[in-house]
């Protein structure tokens, strides 16, 4: 069935560093793909999309790219702030959502 | 601010009690879901409703009960639970349960069962 696997972490950055979630899937068919951000104490926020392969998903400063070719959506952003501090969610919408376990980034003044 | 409003916030209850969780959504969607999700995991799919309809059952065991009054609204009715059901639970909605369509959350219900 359709999965998804994410570094799981925990990831510890200083303020201002790239940051780098890695996220692969497997899927029968062409599952659009998303990445999911969760404050403290809140729920799951979308913070970006792709539906199709070569589409990049942007928010925030945040993007990803569908990679079909190495079935892969890894979350990057450039320069990292402490309020980035937060579980981050891969997913992927076939016939249903599946998740990948989080990573837990914290950012460090 | 979330789209998706779950009420309440947090919930003590004991294992003989009877409560229920409530979740609203005014975005037209008629795909509604409840998820658990446990600490330093991803969320666990519970139950789906598509148009007022369940539509999937996780073998979740009958002491969660869910209810769809309307295309709004969205229950889940806790009876007898047990300390293991502590947990956050949240409600998410979508435009259809076809495939490829982003969820949105509410902030979730943390329930603590004494």
């Amino acid at each position: 069935g359709d999965s998804v696997t994410q570094m799981e972490g925990p990831v510890t950055l200083s303020e201002e560093a790239f940051l780098t979630i890695n996220c692969t899937y497997t899927a029968t068919g062409y599952p659009s793909l998303f990445w999911y951000v969760q404050y403290p104490g809140e729920g799951l926020q979308l913070l970006l999309k792709a539906t199709k392969a070569d589409d990049k998903g942007s928010n925030k400063g945040f993007e990803a790219t569908y990679r079909k070719e190495t079935t892969s959506f890894h979350l990057e952003k450039g320069s990292v702030q402490v309020s980035d501090s937060a579980v981050y969610f891969c997913a992927l919408s076939g016939n249903d959502m599946r998740f990948g376990a989080g990573t837990r980034l914290t950012v460090k003044p | 601010d979330t789209e998706v409003t779950q009420t309440p916030k947090h919930l003590v209850m004991g294992m003989t009690n009877k409560k229920s969780l409530k979740c609203e959504q005014h975005m037209g969607h008629r795909a509604m879901y409840w998820y658990k999700q446990k600490a330093k995991k991803p969320p666990e799919l519970m139950f789906v409703y598509s148009y007022e309809k369940l539509s999937i059952n996780e073998s979740v065991p009958s002491r969660f009960s869910p209810e769809c009054p309307n295309s709004s609204l969205l229950n889940l009715h806790l009876h007898a639970l047990q300390p293991e059901d502590s947990a956050l639970y949240l409600c998410a909605s979508s435009q259809g349960n076809r495939g490829g369509q982003p969820q949105h959350f509410g902030d979730g219900t943390r329930l603590s069962i004494l």
